[in-house]
């Protein structure tokens, strides 16, 4: 079984600061992941994904991830945020034998204050 | 989101009618899904459909019922439904090929029980 955890329900972060969403995750063999961003009223919309090669993988409107196979974990990133970045940020993973399924984590609610 | 459309937007229905929600994909994609979004819970994965069979039910009650007549569409018909299915409908479609798996989502259809 493939699962996700995303363990902050919030992250609070000011304007123009870095800021960290979290993620991590638990398959069989090597994990295909996976960011989403949802603004209010709309569908996920697909940020970036990693399959293999280079850790650190870098997706739409200036935000990256960094893939650690140690930690299972796949944290999105950004040096500096936006008010506009505020919206809902969904991990999902992809392990071996699981065809097309996606696994989503519960979503992380990202605000960003001025 | 002009990839994978879905319509109606928003629907409000009681509990004794009959509705169906439509899905159209513009990106020659292969398999489409659909998801469930209640507030404060997980995204559900209810039906999964690959080159128009249905792969996955996900413990579906059966007054939703999905309908795929080509790659390209996907409805979901509605009957007898209870307040607690009130919810975004999501549907997602992609591409089953190579290393594909991300899946691109339509708006959503808000749907109402009263």
């Amino acid at each position: 079984a493939q699962s996700v955890a995303q363990p902050e329900d919030q992250v609070n972060v000011a304007e123009g600061n870095p800021l960290t969403v979290k993620c991590t995750y638990s398959v069989s063999g090597n994990p295909y992941l996976f960011w989403y961003v949802q603004y209010p009223n709309r569908g996920l919309q697909f940020l970036l994904k990693y399959i293999t090669g280079d850790n650190l993988v870098k997706g739409s409107y200036g935000f990256e991830a960094e893939f650690n196979k140690s930690q299972t974990s796949f944290h999105l990133k950004k040096p500096s945020a936006l008010v506009s970045d505020s919206a809902l940020y969904f991990c999902a993973v992809r392990g071996q034998g699981a065809g097309n399924m996606l696994t989503f984590g519960g979503g992380t609610r990202l605000m960003v204050k001025p | 989101e002009t990839g994978v459309t879905q319509t109606p937007r928003h629907l409000v229905m009681g509990m004794t009618n009959k509705k169906s929600l439509k899905c159209e994909q513009h990106l020659g994609h292969n398999a489409m899904y659909w998801y469930k979004q209640s507030a404060k819970k997980p995204l559900e994965l209810m039906f999964v459909y690959n080159f128009k069979e249905q792969t996955e039910n996900n413990s579906v009650p059966s007054r939703f019922s999905p309908e795929c007549p080509n790659s390209s569409h996907l409805f979901l018909h509605l009957h007898t439904l209870q307040p607690e299915d009130s919810a975004l409908y999501l549907c997602a479609s992609s591409q089953i090929a190579g290393d594909s798996y991300e899946q691109y989502f339509g708006p959503g259809t808000r749907l109402t029980v009263t």
